[in-house]
């Protein structure tokens, strides 16, 4: 069955730059029509779409977050790693990743990683 | 960017149905997903594709999508229906992921 686990530190400083990595096993990014999301919730408040990296390396990115965000796959190791740069306290957040397959003609996030919670303070 | 607007908040009676809505330009022109969220535990997928359900999702739960409004509808609620309610699209632009602001259901 499909798994997805996120893992990263849990406190990071104002400006740092935060590493998560997804490790997922059951389906492999390299078959095609499959994509990796991450999706972050700061607490008492609703889903954010953050980045997607798809099985043919496509890569999007929420446009409010562009510019420090980083999406990148290791297809062997079974790994997505996001990275987001200059950290803010109102990055803090519970991080999930979320798998994503064209299921008839939509992308729905179908399993999801249990998610890790990533608190900014100095 | 694309929006999605969901009321904050729905309450029903157990045993009544509640009903759910998402709205955005043209949504019907998209395909919505429906997310279910429990207090300390990842969305789960309850709808997708407007109407279908993932296997294991009871036949309670079902969506429907028209103009500008798509609609989860959950018939028979129990207890344990309660929890805050995601819609989201795929839009196909520059910004391909769009999430509503959820909708807590609360069971009386």
């Amino acid at each position: 069955q499909i798994t997805l686990k996120e893992s990263g530190p849990s406190l990071v400083k104002p400006t740092q730059t935060l590493t998560l990595t997804c490790s997922f096993s059951g389906f492999s990014l390299s078959t095609s029509d499959v994509a990796v999301g991450w999706i972050r919730q700061p607490p008492g408040k609703a889903l954010e779409w953050l980045a997607l990296i798809f099985w043919d390396d496509d890569r999007r990115y929420s446009p409010s977050l562009k510019s420090r965000l980083t999406i990148t796959k290791d297809t062997s190791k079974k790994q997505v790693v996001l990275t987001m740069t200059n950290m803010d306290p109102v990055d803090t957040a519970t991080y999930y990743c979320a798998h994503t397959a064209r299921l008839n003609t939509g992308w729905p996030f179908d399993y999801w990683g249990q998610g890790t919670l990533v608190t900014v303070s100095s | 960017s694309y929006l999605l607007t969901q009321p904050p908040s729905v309450s029903v009676a157990p045993g009544q149905t509640a009903t759910m809505t998402c709205v955005g330009n043209h949504i019907a022109t998209k395909n919505v997903h429906w997310y279910q969220q429990k207090p300390g535990q990842a969305p789960v997928l309850v709808v997708y594709d407007d109407f279908d359900r993932p296997s294991g999702v009871p036949e309670r739960f079902s969506g429907s999508n028209s103009g500008n409004t798509a609609t989860l509808t959950i018939n028979r609620v129990e207890a344990g229906d309660e929890a805050d309610y995601y819609c989201q699209v795929w839009d196909s632009s520059t910004e391909p992921v769009v999430f509503g602001g959820g909708t807590k259901l609360t069971v009386l």
